[in-house]
């Protein structure tokens, strides 16, 4: 079945670096969606990206779409001990009603 | 005011047991559903209820059954619990079934003995 996959499956950086994560995908998408989760809550929205853009930012998130990859990334720059988090990227598979998640990047920022 | 809540937050209880998982939402969204998070964290959809009416089964045991009483509320009955069965599970909405975001509740941790 469809879903993103992250990678890495854990990343650490110290504060201050930029964290880089990737998802890839393997059937044609509408939407693609990154969320956060803090350890014991639950997702948390961040960013949708449609599959006729290539590029959204958010205040320190930056997302691409390489549609022709079936790829995605999500960059955060000048990290924060506040951005310790899993990541999750999801997409719909080209259906628009329902989103198939991975299993997530858990990135460590380092004070 | 919390947007999706869900009770109880954790649910301990032997196999063969059945339990019940509350989930409501204040946003006035007309779709929501229930996901499963396993111990490897991939987060897995279960099932969708759009207006009450349900729109996704993703080959969900019929051991689990969704209730939609209204739009705001989505609980979800598991019988006969399996060791298995043991993961979290979130409940979420989204305005509409259109690829829209969703929003979570914070999950509730279910442990099967």
């Amino acid at each position: 079945s469809q879903q993103g996959e992250e990678d890495p499956q854990a990343l650490s950086i110290q504060e201050g670096e930029n964290a880089t994560m990737n998802c890839s995908y393997k059937t044609s998408i509408n939407n693609l969606q990154w969320y956060r989760q803090n350890s014991g809550r639950g997702l948390v929205h961040l960013i949708l990206i449609r599959s006729n853009e290539r590029e959204k930012h958010s205040g320190r998130l930056r997302v691409t779409l390489d549609t022709s990859k079936k790829s995605s990334s999500l960059l955060i720059t000048a990290s924060r001990a506040a951005d310790t988090a899993s990541y999750f990227c999801a997409t719909d598979a080209g259906t628009g009603n329902q989103f198939y998640f991975g299993t997530g990047t858990s990135l460590t920022v380092i004070p | 005011d919390t947007a999706v809540s869900q009770t109880p937050k954790y649910l301990v209880t032997q196999m063969g047991n059945d339990k019940s998982i509350k989930c409501e939402q204040n946003l006035g969204h007309d779709t929501m559903y229930w996901y499963k998070q396993d111990s490897k964290k991939f987060l897995k959809i279960m099932f969708s209820y759009n207006n009450k009416e349900l729109i996704i089964n993703e080959t969900v045991p019929n051991r689990f059954s969704p209730k939609s009483p209204d739009k705001a509320h989505l609980n979800l009955h598991i019988n006969s619990l399996e060791l298995g069965d043991s993961a979290v599970y979130f409940c979420a909405s989204s305005y509409t079934t259109g690829g829209e975001k969703l929003f979570f509740g914070s999950g509730t941790q279910l442990s099967v003995l």
